[in-house]
């Protein structure tokens, strides 16, 4: 079945980076633009970013630009969102998600940033 | 960046009663190609977002029929035409017209009374 599934998170200091993955299965990921979209404990959902299908082109939430990098490799249907200068308020779960054609969610992973 | 604003923040319902939900844009979400690109997700207790609605009014597949979108420009509603027990959640709208950055309303909960 058409699946995602996050890893990589976990407690860090400020300032640390961290390097969250998503795996998909089911479907054909390289043909799929993919999202992270993040959520801060007890608070909604903000979109964090895109990539394309080929990852030609990338596109960042300003809470997150020049800190975050999004990238996929698509010989191992991987998405990743490489997360540097963490900050406090960049703790939340942390969703991979697939909108084009089938919507699909991963089930988060938490990333905690405290010292 | 577009601001998505929806109403009521809490929304307590009876069983088998209808519900409805606002979500306004600060501008009209009609794209270039004709399509709105207006979403409705909903996340249960403890679980993962899941898209309801894309574009309005289309439902996905696996949606009840009691969901339905509907709506144009700046102004959309859900609609949940019988609530019942597994509707309890957060209901979100998004709009994928003008981005960077796409952009999610505040959130609705919803609740049985």
């Amino acid at each position: 079945q058409v699946q995602l599934v996050e890893s990589g998170g976990g407690v860090v200091q400020p300032g640390r980076s961290l390097r969250l993955s998503c795996a998909a299965s089911g479907f054909t990921f390289s043909s799929y633009g993919m999202h992270w979209v993040r959520q801060a404990p007890g608070k909604g959902l903000e979109w964090v970013a895109v990539i394309w299908y080929d990852g030609s082109n990338k596109y960042y939430a300003d809470s997150v630009k020049g800190r975050f990098t999004i990238s996929r490799d698509n010989s191992k249907n991987t998405l990743y969102l490489q997360m540097n200068s963490l900050r406090a308020e960049d703790t939340a779960v942390y969703y991979c998600a697939k909108w084009d054609g089938t919507a699909v969610w991963g089930q988060g992973t938490t990333v905690t940033v405290s010292s | 960046d577009v601001v998505m604003t929806q109403s009521p923040l809490s929304l307590p319902v009876t069983l088998g009663q209808p519900a409805s939900i606002s979500c306004r844009s600060s501008q009209s979400l009609v794209y270039s190609d004709g399509n709105t690109y207006l979403n409705w997700f909903q996340q249960r207790p403890g679980q993962s977002p899941r898209r309801l609605i894309y574009k309005v009014s289309n439902r996905d597949s696996g949606v009840p029929d009691r969901f339905s979108g509907s709506g144009s420009g700046t102004d959309f509603t859900l609609k949940i035409s019988r609530v019942e027990a597994e509707d309890v959640g957060v209901y979100y709208c998004m709009q994928g017209t003008h981005w960077p950055p796409m952009t999610f309303g505040q959130g609705t909960k919803v609740e049985i009374k």
